[in-house]
């Protein structure tokens, strides 16, 4: 089956610092989404990208999908405690299943 | 946007007992789905729950050990049979709306002892 890889598995940061998770795909995807997961939270929708080189901002949150179409990437700035949790890439396909990636946990300190 | 109510939010049960988690979304949704996160990890896609016939499974799950019903429109319920310490974990039930974004329950952690 598809397999979506994220790097870093974990990344502790500063407050303030700014962070960066990595998805990466052997096949070419037809979209990417992005979703936060708090600790003890369930996934939360954050973002569809479905075009080579589509670039969207959400306030501190930049999403690219790579020109080829199989990486993606997430960028906070100035992260803040509020941003602490497990970000995961997920690619849908056939009836709307969805395959997750491995996951970045962010940690943010004062 | 669907609001999604699970229960039970968490649970500890006996090894060889079932448990069976309840699913209900306030509007009709064609695709309901059920994953399973283990800890510390990401989340694996289990079936879809297909409303008047059997639910549809992904390789490694069967429905033996995961019964799932689709009574309706808006609620599904699995059910974790034959429970094992490795069955520990976080189960979680999905809406998919639009063509895009996924809505997710609160999940239900489940500890097997």
């Amino acid at each position: 089956g598809q397999q979506v890889m994220q790097i870093p598995q974990y990344q502790h940061v500063q407050e303030g610092e700014d962070f960066t998770t990595y998805c990466n795909s052997s096949t070419t995807l037809s979209n990417i989404q992005w979703y936060k997961q708090r600790p003890g939270g369930h996934p939360v929708f954050l973002i569809q990208l479905v075009k080579s080189g589509e670039v969207k901002k959400q306030k501190r949150l930049t999403f690219q999908f790579g020109e080829a179409k199989k990486n993606s990437s997430l960028h906070i700035t100035a992260t803040q405690t509020t941003d602490v949790g497990t970000y995961f890439c997920a690619v849908s396909g056939t009836a709307s299943k969805l395959t997750f990636g491995t996951g970045t946990r962010l940690q943010v300190t004062l | 946007s669907a609001v999604i109510s699970q229960k039970p939010s968490r649970d500890i049960c006996q090894r060889g007992t079932s448990l069976t988690i309840q699913c209900q979304v306030d509007s009709q949704v064609t695709m309901m789905f059920w994953y399973r996160q283990q800890p510390g990890q990401s989340l694996t896609l289990i079936a879809t729950a297909n409303q008047g016939s059997e639910a549809t499974y992904e390789s490694g799950f069967v429905i033996d050990k995961f019964p799932i019903s689709r009574p309706n429109l808006t609620f599904s319920t699995l059910t974790v049979s034959n429970m094992s310490p490795e069955d520990s974990s976080i189960y979680l039930c999905s809406v998919e709306e639009g063509g895009s974004e996924a809505f997710f329950g609160q999940g239900t952690r489940l500890t097997v002892v």
